[in-house]
C-alpha cells in the first residue's frame, strides 16, 4: 500500500467551515497528489506536489489550497467548504521505476457537507 | 495527454478469462498504457503498463496491438474479487509531473 494513510477517513461539516485533509506517506516520496471522485466523473486531480512547498494546481483546483511543509504530510485544505465538495478524496503518491511512473493511492476520505 | 475509449461496463463468468478493450486511437510514441482499477469502496490500485510488447505480471496481462491504437486488459481467471472498474490511461513518459488522467472506465461484473 505504499505506506500512506489519510485523515480522516469520515467527516460531516457545515458550508462556510474549514476542513482540513491530510495525506501521510512513510517512503519519502517526491510527488504527492490529491483528487476527488464524484459520481460520473471518475478521479479528478486537484493539486500536486512535486516537493517541499512546491505544488501546483490541477484540472479542479478551486476553492482548494495545499500546503507541503515536510515530505511526509500533504495537505488539503477547503477554506470555505460549499455543499458541491461534497466527495470522495484520494491521496497518491508516485513512484517512478524504470523510467516509469506507478501512482499508489491511499484508502480516501468521504467528506459530508451540508 | 491522449484520450482513451472504453466501453461502460462488461459482465463476465467466474473462472472465465475477461478481454477488456481499450481505444487510443491519438497515442504518441511516448506514451506509456497504464491500467488501474478501482475496488468498491477503495483507491486505484496499478494494475499492469506497457509500451509497444505484450506484457505479463501476477494480476494480469496486457496486449498491445501492433499499431498501439489500441490495447487488452487480460484477467485469465475472473474472480468475484476481480469485479471493479478499470481504468486504461495513457501516460507521457517524457511528463515529470506523474499525473494521471482517469476517464470513466469500464465496470466489471463477475457473476458466480
Amino acid at each position: 500500500d505504499a505506506g500512506i494513510t489519510q485523515s480522516p477517513r469520515h467527516k460531516v461539516t457545515e458550508t462556510g467551515t474549514p476542513v482540513t485533509l491530510r495525506c501521510h506517506q512513510t517512503e519519502n516520496h517526491r510527488y504527492m497528489y490529491w483528487y476527488r471522485q464524484d459520481p460520473g466523473h471518475g478521479l479528478r486531480l486537484i493539486h500536486y506536489s512535486y516537493g517541499v512547498k512546491d505544488t501546483d494546481k490541477g484540472e479542479v483546483s478551486d476553492g482548494y489550497s495545499v500546503s507541503r511543509s515536510k515530505t511526509e504530510d500533504f495537505l488539503l485544505t477547503l477554506e470555505s467548504a460549499t455543499s458541491s465538495q461534497t466527495s470522495v478524496y484520494f491521496c497518491a503518491i508516485s513512484v517512478r521505476t524504470g523510467g516509469v511512473e506507478t501512482q499508489y493511492f491511499g484508502p480516501g476520505t468521504r467528506l459530508l457537507v451540508l | 495527454d491522449a484520450k482513451t475509449t472504453q466501453p461502460n461496463s462488461m459482465e463476465s463468468n467466474e473462472e472465465e478469462p475477461v478481454h477488456l478493450p481499450c481505444n487510443h486511437s491519438t497515442i504518441s510514441g511516448t506514451d506509456y498504457i497504464h491500467w488501474y482499477r478501482q475496488l468498491p469502496s477503495q483507491g486505484p490500485e496499478y494494475v499492469i503498463h506497457g509500451l509497444t510488447s505484450n506484457v505479463n505480471n501476477r494480476m494480469a496481462s496486457l496486449a498491445i496491438a501492433e499499431d498501439r491504437k489500441s490495447s487488452t486488459l487480460i484477467l485469465h481467471r475472473a474472480t468475484l474479487r476481480d469485479a471493479a472498474v478499470y481504468y486504461c490511461i495513457l501516460r507521457d513518459s517524457s511528463s515529470n509531473t506523474g499525473k494521471l488522467i482517469f476517464g470513466q472506465g469500464t465496470t466489471l461484473q463477475v457473476k458466480p
